[in-house]
């Protein structure tokens, strides 16, 4: 039963424009999700998060939306860049985050061509 | 944030041997936990390393398979005993950050053979 869903295992765009990344949970007690990026052979590395009281969240040319109706939560990279070809897990916590267990998604792998 | 790293990078064992993984951060914290990616599947959270107590499992995960230790607030490690090709994954230490994000180390590789 996979609470944390990300629907599409790739996504391919070319540098400049839009890249939109999707995730989608079953679990209505999740509100605090998370965003992380892996390049292979290293661990995830923290992008951005946001909490439920928001439906928006920006850091630099990154922002995360929350649909909280619809349970749904995207990520938006814009201009994409050849360096932010990796994969992407979304993740999802209880509690404001302060539950620190996190559920993951399987990822997708985003590749942004020159 | 903080850097964690971890020992080894990569193992290939033979089943029934166990292979004990090492976790180095570079500042106290608070909360460690250990992950398991296993092929084409998220990060399960295996177990949260408690300093000076035992560790909390998730379902599923049992301590005499993932012995835990703690010694400080640097350092964790974690044992995956008795192997089997099943336990072939990646395994990840994290720690928590100073908001509710963790950060993850780099992950050991281990395939039983």
């Amino acid at each position: 039963d996979q609470q944390v869903k990300q629907n599409s295992p790739s996504l391919s765009v070319q540098e400049g424009r839009i890249s939109i990344l999707n995730c989608d949970y079953t679990n209505s007690m999740f509100d605090y999700f998370l965003w992380y990026k892996k390049y292979p052979a290293e661990g995830p590395t923290f992008l951005i998060s946001i909490s439920s009281i928001k439906d928006k969240n920006e850091d630099g040319r990154f922002t995360v939306f929350l649909n909280k109706s619809a349970k749904h939560l995207s990520l938006h990279i814009v201009p994409s860049q050849p360096g932010d070809s990796a994969v992407y897990f979304c993740a999802a916590s209880e509690g404001g985050g302060s539950n620190y267990k996190l559920t993951f998604g399987k990822g997708t792998l985003l590749t942004v061509n020159p | 944030s903080a850097v964690i790293s971890q020992k080894p990078s990569r193992d290939i064992c033979q089943r029934g041997t166990s292979l004990t993984i090492q976790c180095q951060v570079d500042s106290q914290v608070t909360m460690m936990f250990w992950y398991r990616q296993q092929p084409g599947q998220s990060l399960t959270l295996i177990a949260t390393a408690n300093q000076g107590s035992e560790a909390t499992y998730e379902s599923g995960f049992v301590i005499d398979k993932f012995p835990i230790s703690r010694p400080n607030l640097t350092f964790s490690t974690l044992t995956v005993s008795n192997m089997s090709p099943e336990d072939s994954s990646i395994y990840l230490c994290s720690a928590q950050g100073q908001a509710y994000e963790q950060y993850f180390g780099p992950g050991t590789r281990l395939t039983v053979t």
